[in-house]
């Protein structure tokens, strides 16, 4: 099956910092989403994104769909967006169902 | 605000007491999933109901079942609960999946299972 990897798996930054987040996946995919897994547990959703960019505020998204990965941009980090970002796919053979396939996830913890 | 609910949101069982997590949703979406999430790990699939079609994932254990009774409403029976059950269940839904995938799929807030 499509295999999902995230990196950093672990990041800190300070207040105010920029970062970027990037997914790999093995196979082409049909969706492609980014969340935000707060600290309560709750997995937000950031963004759609099978191919293209996104801005939604402080945060941008880009999959090249070709090459096989995504990037998550977020600038002048918050404490806020302390937790845990997920890319998820879904891959060509798993369109009949939509099963999402979750990568390995990065903590974030912006410190102030 | 359309959204996903999950009640409870935390809840405490003993270990082979049965437990029932609940799941409503307004969004009017046809398919609604379970997914388990143990600390530290991604969640994973268990299974999904497209309207009444109930879809199992090949590993998910026979302790787990499910009931849709109607669009809004989605259940999860844990029969006999082992230390190992013990995460975050996470429902969620999406429109269609005829798209081929193509759908977002929305999460509830999620209960997080104690088995002592």
């Amino acid at each position: 099956g499509i295999q999902v990897e995230q990196s950093p798996p672990d990041l800190i930054l300070q207040e105010g910092a920029n970062s970027t987040l990037r997914c790999n996946f093995s196979d082409s995919v049909n969706n492609l989403q980014w969340f935000h897994q707060n600290p309560w547990g709750q997995l937000i959703n950031l963004f759609y994104i099978p191919s293209g960019t996104k801005q939604n505020g402080r945060l941008s998204a880009t999959t090249v769909a070709t090459e096989r990965y995504s990037l998550l941009y977020i600038s002048s980090s918050q404490t806020t967006d302390s937790g845990v970002y997920f890319c998820a796919v879904v891959g060509i053979d798993g369109g009949a169902t939509n099963k999402l396939i979750f990568g390995t996830g990065t903590l974030l913890a912006v410190q102030p | 605000d359309a959204m996903v609910i999950q009640n409870p949101r935390y809840q405490v069982t003993q270990f082979g007491k049965p437990v029932t997590l609940s799941c409503s949703q307004t969004l009017n979406h046809n398919v609604m999933y379970w997914y388990q999430q143990k600390s530290s790990q991604a969640p994973k699939l268990l299974f999904h109901y497209y309207d009444k079609d109930f879809n199992n994932e090949a590993d998910t254990p026979d302790n787990f079942q499910s009931r849709r009774p109607n669009t809004s409403f989605c259940f999860l029976d844990i029969r006999s609960p082992g230390l190992g059950d013990a995460a975050m269940y996470l429902c969620a839904t999406s429109r269609e999946y005829r798209l081929a995938g193509r759908d977002t799929q929305y999460f509830g807030p999620g209960t997080r299972l104690t088995v002592l």
